[in-house]
């Protein structure tokens, strides 16, 4: 069962808007941390923010924000004043359990992020 | 500090052969973590280490091997290169910890034909 859904392949946003990528995640342990890497055109994976399971505020980084909705199991990302160095693909990842074997991050298939000028 | 470096950054190779690919990483990690991304889609585990002397199979493992002899490297051979294997492969290492985040090398682009 796929464990992390991004359902949205491709996004457009107008620059200085905020836009939010979805992401769904299927668990059943209590432990987890969610988290949201940017990918580049240059390859490159460069993270930018994380949700712990346990955590009662919703976390934000600067112009990210997680949207975290613990009960529907998702963990949507959300980038305020969008700059055309936003585009770019984002993965969505969850790590079950803390660290050790069960530390492995398990990611989604990515969205990939357009800003139009 | 450099972070998690990868040799090479470009390789082909012809179906049949063997290549290692490099990974090191200066921040005393213990976890370290090889991905393939092939186009289109997210990361796969291949393997990853909790430490040295101990690896252990990811969700794609098949066609690989690793050896964690030290803290710093972690290097992933291919033998027999197929044309499956063609991939961008990310090396990766992290603390324990539920909060914290892996830090990724650039990337080893990899054809095979």
């Amino acid at each position: 069962a796929q464990k992390i859904t991004q359902t949205q392949p491709g996004m457009f946003v107008q620059e200085k808007e905020a836009v939010t990528l979805d992401c769904t995640y299927d668990t059943s342990d209590p432990s987890y941390g969610l988290f949201w890497y940017k990918q580049p055109s240059s390859g490159e994976m460069i993270f930018l923010i994380y949700q712990g399971s346990y955590d009662q505020q919703n976390a934000t980084e600067g112009r990210y924000s997680l949207n975290f909705q613990k009960a529907r199991k998702s963990a949507n990302l959300v980038i305020s004043a969008s700059q055309l160095g936003d585009s770019a693909m984002y993965f969505c990842a969850m790590r079950e359990g803390y660290g050790g074997s069960q530390g492995n991050l398990i990611f989604g298939k990515g969205t990939k992020l357009s800003v139009k000028p | 500090n450099a972070g998690v470096t990868q040799t090479p950054k470009f390789r082909i190779l012809k179906i049949g052969q063997s290549m290692t690919l490099q990974c090191t990483q200066d921040m005393n990690h213990n976890y370290m973590y090889w991905y393939r991304q092939d186009p289109g889609m997210g990361l796969k585990l291949i393997y990853y280490s909790v430490g040295a002397g101990i690896t252990d199979k990811g969700e794609v493992p098949n066609g690989y091997n690793v050896s964690r002899s030290t803290t710093e490297d972690f290097p992933l051979r291919l033998e027999l290169a197929a044309p499956s294997q063609t991939s961008v492969y990310f090396c990766a290492s992290s603390v324990p910890g539920q909060g914290i985040e892996q830090y990724f090398g650039p990337g080893t682009r990899l054809t095979v034909t």
